[in-house]
């Protein structure tokens, strides 16, 4: 597609379910970030891949996130066992790859843990 | 660690007046500093980018310099329109290691009135 494309838009969920956010990156695009922004803040990284592989996760707050890429193409974020603390703006990203690369970002998923 | 901080919005000017959103950082070694914008319901897009130290980042009417010395990485525009209302956001990338993902500041809100 033209652009990073997220899906849902908005996700309402209860606390204790589970919720798998979708990610299309640019076609051809190999490298894919996933970020997380509260409101009022600037995003904060979560994970990142390099075509299918996770090359860091450093910034996954706990094990209750996830995410994979297996095609090295669409990735999902995965939360489990959702807490309202989780409530937030989930951006993705996606670049050509190579040093000083150009970051382009999906229009989020806002999530709503009730 | 890395940080950026920013100056705390909200901004509003009128129309053609002179603009100055503050940056600085908190970084080992020489980062890649980058100005990101958020229009409303869209996803961050970069604005302007500076890989070394005395760079000067330049995209539609909008300038950043890389200061080392005082590690800042103020944005400027010389005559605001209506259509520059966004948020800004301020983000550097290490040049350390393996990390490659970005550091965002709160962001800073701008509104432009006519």
């Amino acid at each position: 597609g033209a652009g990073v494309s997220q899906s849902p838009r908005y996700k309402v969920t209860k606390r204790g379910q589970d919720v798998a956010l979708r990610c299309d990156p640019i076609s051809g695009h190999v490298s894919l970030y996933w970020y997380r922004q509260a409101l009022g803040q600037g995003p904060e990284f979560l994970t990142y891949f390099n075509y299918e592989a996770q090359q860091d996760k450093s910034g996954l707050p706990n094990d209750r996130f996830s995410a994979e890429r297996p095609e090295g193409s669409i990735s999902t974020l995965t939360i489990q066992r959702t807490e309202q603390r989780d409530s937030a703006m989930y951006r993705c990203a996606s670049s050509s790859g190579g040093s000083g690369e150009k970051l382009f970002f999906g229009s989020g998923t806002q999530l709503s843990v009730l | 660690g890395n940080s950026v901080t920013q100056m705390e919005g909200p901004v509003t000017l009128s129309e053609e007046a002179f603009l100055t959103i503050n940056c600085t950082y908190t970084a080992t070694g020489y980062p890649s500093l980058f100005w990101y914008v958020q229009y409303p319901g869209e996803g961050l897009q970069l604005l302007l980018k500076a890989t070394k130290a005395d760079d000067k980042g330049s995209n539609k009417g909008f300038e950043a310099t890389y200061r080392k010395e005082t590690t800042s990485f103020h944005l400027e525009k010389g005559s605001v329109q209506v259509s520059d209302s966004a948020v800004y956001f301020c983000a550097l990338r290490s040049s350390s290691g393996s990390a490659r993902q970005l550091t965002f500041g709160s962001g800073t809100q701008l509104t432009v009135l006519p």
